[in-house]
């Protein structure tokens, strides 16, 4: 597709289990951005990547949240041992290299039970 | 990353222009101005990026005083389905984004 994708696209888990959420950036864009967005408030990030390496992850809100990009494509957003508080929409975004644009996923919806 | 300040919400009726003013008192000297627009469960979307004075493209209109220290994205004509939530980010351009609560508008018939 020409846009990023995420999947999957809601995910309802129980509190403690492991959970990875996917993204799949726009062809060619090297930057790759995660974000949470709690409802009614605007998206917070977490981490990012440049091709295959992460650049910033100063926004992971602790340990149990982690990241990879192996290849500089795909990304995928792991969270261990679910909690309830971890429940939002995870936004995911990518830019060009050339650009200041970023192209944002339709997210992923987690609910922890 | 400069701490930006905008109005929670506005009302607006169709066919007029609106405004949203931003502060954005703390800005670096290298740090860009960027709106962008996010429908109801959608993600956000780019709207506009300018550093100094006027920037305008298709959708809307970006006015930066010489200060820096705010701006003003105008919105041509508004119509019901620019009912949004309207964000200001001020950082360096390319660089991942701080988004604050943002203005959320209301256009009515």
């Amino acid at each position: 597709g020409a846009g990023v994708s995420q999947s999957p696209r809601y995910k309802v888990t129980k509190r403690g289990q492991d959970v990875a959420l996917r993204c799949d950036p726009i062809s060619g864009h090297v930057s790759l951005y995660w974000y949470r967005q709690a409802l009614g408030q605007g998206p917070e990030f977490l981490t990012y990547f440049n091709y295959e390496a992460q650049q910033d992850k100063s926004g992971l809100p602790n340990d149990r949240f982690s990241a990879e990009r192996p290849e500089g494509s795909i990304s995928t957003l792991t969270i261990q041992r679910t909690e309830q508080r971890d429940s939002a929409m995870y936004r995911c975004a990518s830019r060009h290299h050339e650009a200041n644009e970023q192209f944002f996923g339709p997210g992923t919806r987690l609910t922890v039970l | 990353l400069a701490k930006t300040t905008q109005p929670i919400s506005m009302d607006s009726y169709e066919g007029q222009e609106v405004n949203i003013t931003c502060s954005h008192n703390n800005i670096a000297t290298n740090d860009y101005i960027t709106w962008y627009q996010q429908f109801p469960s959608q993600g956000p979307r780019f709207i506009i990026q300018g550093y100094k004075t006027k920037v305008t493209n298709e959708v809307a209109s970006l006015f930066i005083p010489a200060d820096r220290k705010s701006s003003t994205l105008s919105l041509p004509r508004v119509s019901l389905s620019d009912t949004a939530v309207y964000y200001c980010l001020a950082g360096g351009a390319g660089n991942m984004l701080t988004f604050g609560g943002g203005t959320r508008l209301m256009v009515k018939p």
